[in-house]
């Protein structure tokens, strides 16, 4: 079955501008997390979805988004960026919250480079 | 609150030889743990995963983990290391009744010829 596909895969955006990630989850995977990795801060959660709803959300500020669709797709949103925007963005999927034996699986993240 | 801690920021080892990636954590009830690799300009890959049961976990490319309870926790370990898996390992931890995944801050492996 396909992975978990992000769109896409590089971006570059001046700062001001705004940006949106796209994020495709496994077939049948009803949840969506997003991360933001740097070299300074490493892997730090941005937020989670499932069925169309935001159950969780990082300390990250209003300037980011995001919103999930019927099919489970997810997108996320970052208005002005700002220079320490740049990171790599990572997406998982997973079947459904709280149940116990399940695991996550990421998509290869979307490069965004603020200029 | 629930953290993870990876005391070392590079593990070297010569190929061939057996390694560790150490990982400890600190959770409110049941600890769900992972292990991810990263390779260059990639995402991550899943490795393991500890829910319950064995303490003893096995995962994919040879990796297995050891979960310990009374030291809180979770180390990588390879009996014979390659060349090949040199990359960037993540613990996590799953935040309780969420699927928020907390990650330590990584340890590079770098496996020698």
């Amino acid at each position: 079955k396909a992975g978990v596909t992000q769109t896409p895969r590089y971006l570059i955006k001046t700062r001001g501008q705004q940006v949106t990630l796209s994020c495709s989850p496994i077939s049948g995977h009803r949840s969506v997390s997003w991360y933001q990795q740097t070299p300074g801060q490493g892997l730090q959660f941005l937020f989670e979805y499932f069925s169309e709803t935001q159950r969780n959300k990082g300390n990250f500020p209003g300037r980011f988004s995001g919103r999930q669709f019927s099919n489970s797709r997810s997108e996320m949103n970052v208005s002005t960026l700002e220079l320490g925007d740049s990171a790599l963005y990572l997406c998982a999927s997973s079947l459904e919250p709280q149940i116990p034996n399940y695991g996550y699986t990421f998509g290869s993240g979307t490069r965004l480079t603020v200029v | 609150a629930q953290s993870v801690a990876q005391p070392e920021d590079q593990v070297n080892v010569a190929e061939g030889n057996p390694l560790t990636v150490k990982c400890t954590y600190s959770v409110s009830g049941n600890p769900y743990l992972f292990w991810y690799v990263q390779y260059p300009n990639r995402g991550l890959q899943f490795l393991l995963k500890y829910i319950t049961g064995d303490n003893l976990v096995k995962g994919s490319y040879g990796f297995e983990a050891e979960f310990n309870k009374s030291q809180t926790s979770f180390h990588l370990k390879k009996p014979s290391a390659l060349v090949s898996d040199s990359a960037l390992y993540f613990c996590a931890v799953r935040v309780w009744v969420t699927d928020k995944l907390i990650f330590g801050t990584g340890t590079r492996l770098q496996v020698f010829p």
